[in-house]
């Protein structure tokens, strides 16, 4: 059974750093592309950036280049984002998820992370 | 990258059917069979629903059906039932550099 599980909920102030944690199992994690979603209050779905852990080869949204961090580590089949500076509207739940096979939208979703940014 | 272009919201009552609309441009929905569908009840993460145009992941209830014409994808729902009261989401790949192109969402409320 595919399963991707995100790490807890965060409670931040504005200028801290952060890094939260996506883990996948039950499919060869290295050859899926993990992309991250945000979704903020009351919002809709907004893709930031997707890796693809057998090669850590990464794109990002325009809308979010610079403001984050996407990493993974392969060998403990993780992926990560990460902020160096939080700002207040950072508040958000984030959505990791995988990419369907051959260039679908996500297919799979973690059930989310809820990061609350203080200012 | 502009996101794709949903109705706000949408309402049946049970046992009617309704249709959600999704229009893109033809650097998206027009180009590639690559739309997929997601229901997200509140506080619940997406599920899918509907990939590539009009397939069925298994589990799917065959009462949701997709379709595509030119630039426009539509999601319909046969038959409503009370849980299917959701917010729907498309999503289509543009690209490369742009895989995921979101809707903004639709709220189906069911009367």
């Amino acid at each position: 059974e595919v399963q991707l599980v995100q790490s807890g909920a965060e409670v931040k102030k504005s200028g801290e750093s952060l890094k939260i944690s996506c883990q996948g199992s039950g499919y060869k994690f290295a050859t899926y592309w993990i992309g991250w979603v945000r979704q903020m209050p009351g919002k809709g779905l907004e893709w930031m950036g997707i890796i693809y852990p057998e090669d850590s080869e990464t794109r990002y949204s325009p809308s979010f280049q610079g403001q984050i961090t996407i990493s993974v580590d392969k060998s403990i089949n993780t992926a990560y984002l990460h902020w160096r500076s939080l700002k207040a509207s950072d508040t958000a739940m984030y959505y990791c998820a995988r990419r369907g096979k051959g260039g679908s939208p996500p297919d799979f979703w973690g059930q989310g992370t809820l990061v609350t940014v203080s200012s | 990258q502009s996101a794709l272009t949903q109705s706000a919201s949408v309402s049946g009552s049970p046992g009617q059917s309704i249709t959600i609309s999704c229009t893109g441009t033809s650097n998206d929905v027009g180009t590639y069979d690559l739309v997929s569908w997601y229901q997200q009840h509140p506080g619940k993460a997406p599920k899918l629903m509907i990939y590539e145009v009009n397939k069925r992941p298994s589990g799917v209830s065959d009462r949701f059906s997709g379709s595509k014409s030119g630039n426009t994808a539509s999601l319909t729902i046969s038959g409503l039932q009370a849980e299917d009261e959701a917010d729907y989401y498309c999503c289509s790949y543009a690209g490369s550099s742009n895989p995921w192109v979101f809707g903004g969402g639709t709220r189906l409320t069911v009367l």
